[in-house]
C-alpha cells in the first residue's frame, strides 16, 4: 500500500546514545516533515525538506539533525539523546501542487523513550 | 503567529448522537485546513481537507465546514458509533511559499458510549 513508513516503531535509548529514525514514502512527494508529539503540546515541527538534498529547521530543531539524500527517504538523527527527547515522532509527506492528494500523509509514528 | 484552538478538549456522547467538533484559528490567511483522526498509540489518519477556496467537504458521515473570515472550522459527525472514539485534530497551513507547514490544534478526545 502507498504511504509513509517509519522505522523503528519503538525504541528505548540511554542518555547520550545516538540513533537514526528512518522515514520512507512511495508517493513521489517533494515535501517531507518530522514532527514530535508530546502530551498537552500537540504536534511540533522539528525539521522539514522541500526536496532531495534540502533541509530546513522547524519549530523545535535543537538536538536533532536530518538528511534527505534520496527523494523518498528523510532521516532524523539524534546525536546524543536526552530524556527531554522522549516523545512520539511522526514523519509526513505531501505534494507541493494542488490535486487530489494535496494533503499531508503521516506515518504511524516512532515511540522513543530516553532513560 | 498562527494559533489553532480546539474546543472541547474532551467529549463523551451516547451512540447514535450527532456531534460537532470545533476548531478556531487566529490568522484567517490560511492555505487549507485538514482534519485528522488519531487512535491511541497510532498515527494520524487524514479525514478531510478543505482548500482555502472551499466552504465544506463531506466524506460519509463526516462533514467539515470552513469559514475563513471568522477563523473557524467545524467537523460534524452524524450518527456517532463507538468506532468513532479517537482524538480528532485540526491543522491549518498558512501561505508560506514553498513550505506551507501544518500548525496543529491540541485535539478533541471523543468517546462514543455504546
Amino acid at each position: 500500500n502507498a504511504g509513509v513508513t517509519q522505522t523503528p516503531k519503538f525504541r528505548v535509548l540511554k542518555t547520550g546514545q545516538s540513533m537514526t529514525l528512518l522515514c520512507a514514502q512511495d508517493m513521489n512527494h517533494e515535501y517531507m516533515y518530522w514532527y514530535r508529539q508530546d502530551p498537552g503540546m500537540g504536534l511540533r515541527l522539528i525539521h522539514y525538506s522541500v526536496g532531495e538534498g534540502t533541509t530546513a529547521k522547524g519549530e523545535v530543531p535543537d538536538g536533532y539533525n536530518v538528511s534527505r539524500l534520496k527523494k523518498q527517504n528523510f532521516l532524523l538523527g539524534l546525536e546524543s539523546a536526552a530524556p527531554s527527547q522522549t516523545s512520539v515522532y511522526f514523519c509526513a509527506s505531501r505534494s507541493p501542487t494542488r490535486g487530489a492528494n494535496y494533503g499531508y500523509t503521516f506515518g504511524s509514528g516512532t515511540r522513543l523513550t530516553v532513560v | 503567529k498562527q494559533e489553532v484552538t480546539q474546543i472541547p478538549a474532551a467529549l463523551s456522547v451516547p451512540e447514535g448522537e450527532n456531534l460537532v467538533l470545533n476548531c478556531s484559528f487566529t490568522d484567517s490567511a490560511i492555505y487549507n485546513l485538514q482534519w485528522f483522526r488519531q487512535d491511541p498509540g497510532k498515527g494520524l489518519t487524514s479525514l478531510l481537507l478543505i482548500q482555502s477556496s472551499q466552504r465544506e467537504q463531506t466524506s460519509g458521515r463526516l462533514n467539515a465546514s470552513l469559514d475563513k473570515s471568522s477563523g473557524r472550522s467545524t467537523l460534524y459527525i452524524a450518527a456517532s458509533q463507538p468506532g468513532d472514539s479517537a482524538t480528532y485534530l485540526c491543522a491549518v497551513t498558512n501561505y508560506g511559499g514553498a513550505t506551507n507547514k501544518l500548525i496543529f490544534g491540541t485535539g478533541t478526545l471523543l468517546a462514543v458510549q455504546p
